[in-house]
């Protein structure tokens, strides 16, 4: 079936202003990450959830950041008060389990805060 | 200290010589061990996992595990200039996948 999606494909926002990032999962899988690359940088981890259980905010960068998914689909991830450091390619994977299975990624959303 | 530490390169490579990519990581938790290729401006793609010590071999990818030393390798023999990009390791810990910079690998012709 199709890959991991996500949407927009690029953003371009005002400092100040809230995105909200989009990722549709690989259906049935029921673990979803999402990472933050800045230019020229390795991948950030930001937020994990595996199926109904509480999810994993340990990688948020701060209280601005915050993101949802319901059930086994599509999860949003949101940057309230953006701010210029913010910019970067947001990457979105999902899994079939939890331990040790292969991630599969997004295209991502590259994010640039002006 | 990282959690997962990549040589950033770049590493040069002439066409059809092997190329030696290393990754140490911290977490003794990590059960699996993923190696990423990552085409500029492009997503990663998985190219290698690996959880038992030992060597794992796919075609020209050869990846190594040896958790006592706490490292993880690959190996890309006859190196193409199609194999030109960064490679990311990366560890999982109880489903945290926690990545390196990544290492640039350029295949000269």
């Amino acid at each position: 079936g199709a890959g991991v999606s996500q949407s927009p494909s690029n953003k371009v926002t005002e400092k100040g202003k809230d995105v909200e990032l989009r990722c549709d999962p690989i259906s049935g899988h029921t673990a979803l990450y999402w990472y933050r690359q800045r230019l020229g940088q390795g991948l950030e981890f930001l937020i994990y959830f595996q199926g109904n259980s509480a999810p994993d905010k340990s990688g948020l960068p701060s209280d601005r950041f915050s993101a949802e998914r319901t059930g086994e689909s599509v999860s949003t991830l949101t940057i309230q008060r953006t701010q210029q450091e913010d910019s970067a390619v947001y990457l979105c994977a999902s899994s079939p389990s939890m331990m040790g299975e292969t991630q599969y990624f997004g295209p991502g959303t590259r994010l640039l805060v002006l | 200290q990282k959690e997962v530490e990549q040589n950033s390169g770049p590493l040069s490579v002439p066409e059809g010589a092997i190329a030696s990519l290393n990754c140490t990581y911290s977490d003794r938790g990590s059960q699996s061990f993923f190696w990423y290729r990552q085409y500029s401006g492009k997503s990663p793609e998985l190219i290698m996992f690996i959880y038992s010590n030992g060597d794992k071999e796919d075609g020209r990818f050869t990846a190594q595990l040896n958790k006592a030393s706490q490292y993880v390798s690959l190996l890309i023999r006859d190196s193409q200039p199609s194999d030109s990009a960064t490679y990311l390791c990366g560890t999982d810990s109880w489903g945290k996948l926690q990545f390196g910079a990544g290492t640039q690998v350029v295949v000269t012709p």
